[in-house]
């Protein structure tokens, strides 16, 4: 069963600090990879798609980093703004039924 | 593109009431459908699968008979909650897929239950 951890649950920094949050997995056998954010009592708005092939995605402020032999990725957010304060969600795509699994979410608050 | 449509967006009922929540594909055609629970401060939690004609597929421990489960068209899925209880306060996500099972999922805006 896949299993997906992130650490840690809540993090809180000045505006102008860069992000790191981690998440990591059980089983490698992954499709793919995907970030989310997720604004209070909203749904999962798409922030970067990581497949099993690639080390690497970037968009603009966001880099994510994928390691899958060691299952784990990274979110780098740069240079952080009031705007990023959300939940981050990680999930992975299993290989075998294409079905996400989630972890729990890192929650970030950027302080004015 | 691929827009998911999710409504209502806030369910308040007393308990003992059945709830429809509908889920959208507005911009494409969605050959799978997912739903999803979430608890304050959890994952997001896989309920059942569902593709467009045939039979919902529900994950371990979800009771199919509480949840209902309706995918007649390529662009709506419905959830109904039948007999809503306190402990079915959650909030319901929906996710659309369309093509191949490698394509990725688009979210709906979720739904917060809530029965008194």
């Amino acid at each position: 069963k896949q299993e997906v951890t992130q650490i840690p649950a809540a993090l809180s920094v000045p505006e102008g600090e860069n992000l790191v949050l981690n998440c990591s997995f059980t089983d490698s056998a992954i499709y793919n990879l995907q970030w989310f954010r997720q604004d209070p009592g909203k749904g999962l708005t798409s922030l970067l798609l990581i497949q099993s092939s690639q080390r690497e995605q970037t968009s603009g402020r966001l880099n994510a980093s994928l390691d899958k032999s060691s299952g784990r990725s990274t979110l780098y957010i740069a240079a952080s703004q009031p705007g990023d304060s959300a939940t981050y969600l990680c999930a992975v795509t299993r290989s075998n039924d294409y079905k996400l699994s989630f972890g729990a979410g890192t929650t970030v608050t950027v302080r004015a | 593109g691929a827009v998911v449509s999710q409504h209502p967006s806030r369910v308040i009922c007393k308990s003992g009431t059945s709830v429809k929540i509908e889920c959208r594909s507005l911009d494409f055609q969605a050959t799978t459908m997912f739903w999803y629970r979430q608890f304050p401060k959890q994952s997001l939690m896989l309920m059942a699968t569902s593709n467009e004609g045939s039979k919902a597929t529900y994950e371990q421990g979800v009771e199919k008979d509480k949840f209902l489960i309706n995918h007649a068209s390529l662009t709506l899925s419905t959830l109904t909650v039948t007999s809503a209880h306190p402990e079915d306060s959650s909030f319901y996500i929906c996710s659309a897929r369309g093509g191949a099972h490698n394509q990725p999922q688009h979210f709906g805006d979720g739904t917060r239950l809530s029965i008194l």
